[in-house]
């Protein structure tokens, strides 16, 4: 089984439609994360949370909202999609290096289509 | 802003070494450069890390300027599995996520 787990690996879904992207681990780490992944531009951080009383923003959080329901459960949620929200999504844990981030683990990814 | 300079692309004949730069000039003393990469259809995965000193591992060898200000990442022998995109990427400040650029596309020729 992999390390970090998402589900819907693909999902098609309608403007305005409420969506949620689950993420789960068994690495044990406090760290989890969501990025977004467009061609050509690299991999863009939404949230994260370095424990389950954390939740940040990232450099693109308009539009998304999360929760961080145990250790090991991190769900991303978009309340209204609309179509500059298809993606590619990732999630991904660390546990600490030094007092900063460690190896990022990521899960396979998430592809929202938003018609 | 992912505070690190990387080329859009590279290219290398297959079994040759490739060596990657990316600089890092606004790096402070206590933070660690970290590469990734991303094959095709996968999720960014770990490849190497290091603080002052040159670091090796399995998978390639990373040699940090005297400075800190730019590194370079070693794949010694180049395989067509080793086409990917590199992320060179230094925390943001302190205790914070970790932030990709868009990287490098290496692509290897066979």
């Amino acid at each position: 089984d992999a390390d970090v787990t998402q589900t819907p690996r693909n999902r098609i879904t309608k403007t305005g439609k409420r969506i949620m992207l689950e993420c789960s681990q068994t690495k044990g780490h406090d760290r989890m994360y969501w990025y977004r992944q467009d061609p050509g531009l690299g991999l863009r951080l939404i949230y994260y949370s370095f424990d389950v009383k954390d939740i940040n923003k990232g450099e693109i959080s308009d539009g998304y909202s999360v929760s961080r329901q145990a250790q090991a459960k991190f769900s991303l949620s978009l309340e209204s999609a609309i179509p500059n929200q298809t993606a590619l999504y990732f999630c991904a844990t660390s546990d600490t290096l030094a007092g900063e981030t460690g190896e990022l683990f990521f899960g396979e990814g998430s592809r929202l289509t938003v018609l | 802003d992912a505070k690190t300079t990387q080329p859009n692309s590279m290219e290398s004949n297959e079994e040759e070494p490739v060596h990657l730069p990316c600089n890092h000039s606004t790096i402070s003393g206590t933070d660690y450069i970290h590469w990734y990469r991303q094959l095709p259809s996968q999720g960014p995965e770990y490849v190497i890390h290091g603080l002052t000193s040159n670091v090796n591992n399995r998978m390639a060898s990373l040699a940090i300027a005297e400075d800190r200000k730019s590194s370079t990442l070693i794949l010694h022998r180049a395989t067509l599995r080793d086409a990917a995109v590199y992320y060179c990427i230094r925390p943001d400040s302190g205790n914070t996520p970790l932030v990709f650029g868009k990287g490098t596309r290496l692509s290897v020729i066979a």
